[in-house]
């Protein structure tokens, strides 16, 4: 298939630990996202690329969230010291253009379990 | 901070029933989004509105954007088993900021 993926799926992890998801966007996505999503809650903007560049950061909670997209295509949310208040689905989200209106299309998510 | 809430929180209707959901804010927004998300994965979206008293069909969905462009309202007819999920509204400001989210209604569909 050629949408969003995204892995691992799930991941547990313990206090502490530093862990990293990866997103895989759609190929040709000029614009890439992450989101987290609170058990029944909505998902909050972390974090927007275009290409390579890291646009907009505001929504990462502590400096223990950092973001990468070293080539304009693959992402990766590095976690370091993970709380369990870290616990979540991590959503990745891609557009081929801009932010605005665009589509975002979304990958499956990781959903992160700190211990 | 624009915020979005979204009524009723859960609904559970029989197969074939109508049902409205809600989605308002104190801000207005410059384009509005419904998804619709289910367990395991993530958003897919449904519709997007621009206009302000814009109405949208997509087969039994109807879409509405409030005048303001402040709320917007989704109604499912005769609501099948398969709309089962939860629905998201997200909300995007004037200058192409990043699209605020609900925090959903989760709707079930009794067989």
């Amino acid at each position: 298939g050629a949408g969003v993926s995204q892995s691992p799926r799930y991941k547990v992890a313990k206090r502490g630990q530093d862990v990293a998801l990866r997103c895989d966007p759609i190929s040709g996505h000029v614009s890439l996202f992450w989101y987290q999503q609170a058990l029944g809650q909505g998902p909050e903007f972390l974090t927007y690329f275009q290409n390579e560049a890291q646009l907009d950061k505001s929504g990462l909670p502590s400096d223990r969230f950092f973001a990468e997209r070293p080539e304009g295509s693959v992402s990766t949310l590095k976690i370091q010291r993970t709380q369990q208040e870290d616990s979540a689905v991590y959503l990745c989200a891609s557009s081929l253009e801009g932010r605005g209106r665009d589509t975002q299309y979304f990958g499956p998510g990781t959903r992160l379990t700190v211990l | 901070t624009q915020l979005l809430e979204q009524s009723p929180q859960f609904l559970s209707i029989q197969e074939g029933e109508n049902l409205t959901v809600y989605c308002n804010s104190s801000s207005v927004f410059s384009s509005l989004q419904w998804y619709r998300q289910e367990p395991g994965e993530g958003p897919v979206l449904l519709v997007t509105v621009v206009t302000g008293g814009e109405v949208k069909k997509l087969k039994r969905l109807t879409f509405q954007f409030g005048d303001a462009r402040k709320d917007s309202s989704l109604h499912i007819t005769a609501a099948q088993p398969g709309d089962t999920g939860l629905y998201l509204c997200a909300g995007a400001g004037n200058y192409g900021q990043n699209f605020v989210f609900g925090p959903g209604t989760r709707l079930s569909v009794l067989p």
